[in-house]
């Protein structure tokens, strides 16, 4: 059974770049397409990016972002990465790491979450 | 963007009721509709995948359909343990999730 695991800094200043790791464990990432999504505190939840296992050059992105966010997979260390850069309050939420059916993008496997804060 | 409206945002219920939640997008989905149920503190879960199919291990009171723009998720006699709240969400184009609906204890 594959298990996701979420890494990164806690808090982050703002304007700078937050960076998340998500490390899986239990499967292959091969087939699979890769996805981050994130919850504001007692908010709901918002979609950030996904990419497919073997192209970095595959990836989509929410259009809310504008274009801050870069999301990688790194098959070698089974490892997917999401950089956001300019952050703001706003940004701070729970960051999930998940994986999506290739067929459908279903969000079928998450990690457990870890809790950005974005603060001075 | 295609955008999903949930409805209610939230509801009280008793054990043992009936609970159906609504689900509304803003374009006509062929399928790639999907229910998740998120507890406090916890990721959310996949219940039902492509409108109505049962994932693996979910309880079978709980059930999925709906077609075109609107979508519902039944649970037949609720439970203790499904006082939660639950999100659908789309990968027909991108990937958006509904607003939520939070199931309480009446």
């Amino acid at each position: 059974q594959v298990r996701l695991q979420e890494s990164g800094p806690g808090l982050v200043k703002p304007s700078e770049t937050l960076s998340l790791t998500c490390s899986v464990s239990g499967d292959s990432m091969s087939t699979y397409y890769w996805s981050w999504i994130r919850q504001p505190p007692g908010k709901g939840l918002e979609w950030i990016a996904y990419i497919y296992y073997n192209d970095n050059g595959s990836a989509n992105y929410n259009p809310s972002l504008k274009s801050r966010g870069t999301i990688s997979v790194d098959t070698s260390k089974n490892q997917v990465s999401l950089k956001l850069r300019s952050v703001t309050a706003a940004d701070s939420a729970v960051y999930y790491c998940a994986r999506l059916w290739p067929q459908t993008l279903t969000p079928e496997s998450w990690g457990q979450g870890t809790l950005v804060t974005v603060s001075s | 963007d295609v955008q999903l409206t949930q409805s209610p945002s939230s509801l009280s219920a008793s054990v043992g009721d009936r609970v159906t939640i609504t689900c509304r997008s803003s374009l006509s989905l062929t399928s790639y509709l999907n229910w998740f149920q998120q507890k406090p503190g916890k990721a959310p879960k996949l219940l039902i995948f492509d409108i109505s199919s049962l994932q693996s291990g979910v309880p079978s009171r709980f059930s999925g359909s709906g077609s075109g723009t609107d979508f519902t998720l039944t649970i037949s006699s609720l439970q203790p343990e499904d006082f939660a709240t639950y999100y659908c969400q789309q990968s027909y184009s991108l990937l958006t999730f509904g607003g939520g609906t939070k199931v309480g204890i009446k």
